[in-house]
């Protein structure tokens, strides 16, 4: 079955600077890739995502890239503020019958 | 507006009792998850349906059943609680497989 992998499990940046989360998957089947946000005590929520037909999304200071060769896919966040300051988690699955398979996630502190 | 609902947000019980987690949505999703959230564990996948009378095991489904009888509500059972099975339990639904998920609020159980 899938394996994703996260890195780094914490990151801390100062605002302004940009952060990168990288994660590889190991199934070459997959080809759904959606990042969540997780602010303390609260629920996942989707910030993003890219279908392996496509490379790279944008949306304003966030970015997916996506490598299938590699099996890999990286969130860039620019510009930080204190309020990006969660926990992220990528995950991976095909788009048939199989459920997503989640990073272990990675703890952004961004430091004001 | 559409939600998906978890009850209790929060619950205590004891080891060997039998528990039921509550989850309800409102989207008319065919798909329903429920996850376990732990410190360097990130989401795992517990059971999941893709419809009525429709359920499958996930990677962590030892001591833990659900059933679906209705398009709305997919409720988690623990058979007979173990202090292992302390976690926070996220319940989520998407439209399709794979696709874009909506998750609760939580449950944290606490198992003595």
């Amino acid at each position: 079955g899938e394996n994703v992998e996260q890195h780094p499990s914490t990151l801390s940046v100062q605002e302004g600077d940009s952060a990168v989360i990288k994660c590889t998957y190991s199934d070459s089947a997959s080809n759904y890739f959606p990042w969540y946000k997780q602010e303390l005590g609260k629920r996942p929520q989707l910030i993003i995502d890219i279908r392996s037909n496509v490379g790279e999304k944008k949306d304003q200071r966030i970015a997916v890239t996506l490598n299938k060769t590699a099996k890999h896919f990286s969130l860039h966040i620019t510009e930080t503020q204190p309020e990006d300051s969660a926990v992220y988690f990528c995950a991976a699955t095909r788009s048939g019958n199989t459920p997503l398979v989640f990073g272990k996630g990675t703890r952004l502190s961004v430091i004001a | 507006d559409a939600e998906i609902t978890q009850s209790p947000r929060h619950k205590i019980t004891e080891t060997g009792r039998q528990v039921t987690l509550a989850c309800h949505q409102t989207w008319n999703h065919n798909n329903m998850f429920w996850y376990r959230q732990d410190l360097g564990h990130g989401l795992r996948l517990i059971h999941y349906s893709y419809g009525v009378h429709d359920t499958n095991k996930g990677e962590v489904s030892d001591g833990y059943s659900v059933s679906r009888s209705n398009t709305e509500d997919l409720p988690l059972t623990l058979e007979s609680a173990a202090s292992s099975q302390t976690s926070v339990y996220f319940c989520a639904s998407s439209e399709s497989t794979g696709g874009r998920k909506t998750f609760g609020s939580g449950t944290r159980l606490t198992v003595v």
